[in-house]
């Protein structure tokens, strides 16, 4: 069974300081991971996907993250928070061979000016 | 390219009303999903659609619940009778194939108060 677990429930950072968003993930075999964004009142977009290509996924607005297998690892990064990138983020494992997603709990990221 | 539409956007209603929430998925996906998120439960899944045909609905609540997918491009999710514990924001996803490794694409939810 897959399951994905976010380290942090809150994130905190100045602007301008790198962003770090943790995630572990538990899957039986080469999962699909992805990370979402969900902004007040809006639906989730898409940041980035991994699918077996490169371990390091580049995304929208300057998020990246890697892929560690070893650490069953799929953080979040980013080189320097914008006051616009404060939401709630989601870390995301594939459900076996069908389209369902399995979601982590969240982790509201806060950017102080 | 027009993403998923959910109708109405905010619907606020009595308790033992009818509710019927609406989704437009993105032209070309075959897969639509029906989403509930609430401050308590997060994200739960309750209910998706391959092809028009719904493939699990384990998610569904209860019997109050039940949904629909007449066509590639339409479903809706209706609550009767609703209750003030399904007040929550429900969103509409769709994907193309409904495969592994396959995003899903959100709409912008609809938040439903049942007073």
């Amino acid at each position: 069974a897959q399951s994905v677990t976010q380290l942090d429930s809150h994130v905190s950072v100045s602007e301008g300081t790198p962003v770090l968003l943790r995630c572990n993930y538990s899957s039986s075999y080469s999962p699909s991971l992805f990370w979402y964004v969900q902004h007040p009142n809006k639906g989730l977009q898409l940041l980035l996907k991994y699918t077996s290509a490169a371990t390091l996924v580049k995304g929208i607005n300057g998020f990246e993250a890697e892929f560690k297998k070893s650490e069953t690892s799929f953080h979040l990064t980013k080189p320097s928070a914008h006051m616009s990138d404060a939401a709630e983020y989601f870390c995301v494992v594939g459900s076996g061979n069908t389209g369902k997603l399995i979601f982590g709990q969240g982790t509201t990221l806060q950017v102080k000016p | 390219d027009a993403g998923v539409i959910q109708s109405p956007r905010h619907e606020v209603t009595e308790m033992g009303q009818e509710v019927t929430l609406r989704c437009k998925p993105i032209s070309g996906h075959n897969s639509l999903f029906w989403y509930r998120q609430t401050m308590m439960r997060g994200l739960e899944l309750l209910i998706y659609f391959n092809n028009n045909v719904p493939i699990d609905d384990s998610g569904m609540p209860e019997d109050r619940f039940s949904a629909k997918m007449p066509n590639a491009s339409f479903s809706t999710l209706k609550i009767q009778p609703s209750e003030p514990r399904d007040s929550a924001v429900y969103f509409c996803a769709s994907s193309l194939e409904g495969r592994v490794g396959q995003p899903q694409h959100f709409g912008d939810g609809t938040r439903l108060s049942i007073l």
